[in-house]
């Protein structure tokens, strides 16, 4: 089976330009997380969907930051524009929504954003 | 605020000795937690959980983690460290009424040395 597909894995940019990455669940997973993670840091999630709907987007800085999950499956996380600071590892991840108390997440290997 | 604190930022263990990575968390009422391992590139993989229970949990690879409430820690042990354990070891948690939002430590870096 197949596990979370991200690409690009690594992307520099100068500052000021647009980046988008992509996200791939694994099959069947209707929960959908986009995290960052600065270095030396663990991941801080920034949006979580279910299925199309994002239900916790309170992290996501929306001035500069949008993401899209259009048909429940595969999502887009924008910066438009890019700074300095936004430097960092974004890591999406997946779960499958139960009864069970918690669903476990399962990562992808992230995209690395360099922006000059 | 909920969080999680991992107080070593870099720990260097000899391979085939001992290890113990420490994990405390603050939390209105005993969360669910989680061991991660990032190796370089790789994305986070899950080591092992706790939601109740027995309070010393087995976990892949040959870890295991002992929850101790009145510590508020959740420590991941290994008996004998392998040249490939060497990586980023994250501890987590998540709040027991089902919003699933984790929050992670800094995490530790281990090396292991010949």
């Amino acid at each position: 089976e197949a596990g979370v597909v991200q690409s690009p894995r690594y992307k520099i940019i100068e500052k000021k330009q647009p980046v988008a990455f992509w996200c791939n669940p694994i099959s069947g997973h209707n929960t959908l997380y986009w995290y960052l993670q600065n270095l030396g840091q663990g991941p801080e999630l920034l949006i979580r969907y279910e299925n199309e709907e994002a239900v916790d987007d309170s992290q996501l800085p929306k001035d500069r930051f949008s993401a899209e999950r259009l048909k429940g499956v595969d999502s887009t996380l924008k910066i438009q524009p890019a700074e300095l600071g936004d430097s960092a590892v974004y890591l999406c991840a997946s779960s499958l929504k139960s009864t069970a108390p918690y669903n476990e997440q399962f990562f992808g290997p992230g995209t690395r954003l360099t922006v000059l | 605020a909920q969080s999680v604190t991992q107080p070593d930022i870099h720990i260097t263990v000899s391979e085939g000795a001992s290890l113990e990575l420490r994990c405390n968390y603050s939390y209105g009422a005993t969360p669910y937690l989680f061991w991660y391992v990032q190796s370089p590139g790789q994305g986070l993989q899950l080591l092992l959980k706790y939601f109740s229970g027995d309070t010393l949990v087995q976990g892949i690879k040959g870890f295991e983690a002992e929850f101790k409430r009145s510590q508020s820690s959740f420590n991941l042990r290994k008996p004998s460290v392998h040249w490939s354990d060497a990586a980023e070891y994250f501890c987590a948690a998540a709040s027991n009424f089902g919003n699933e939002k984790l929050t992670f430590g800094t995490g530790t870096r281990l090396t292991i040395i010949p």
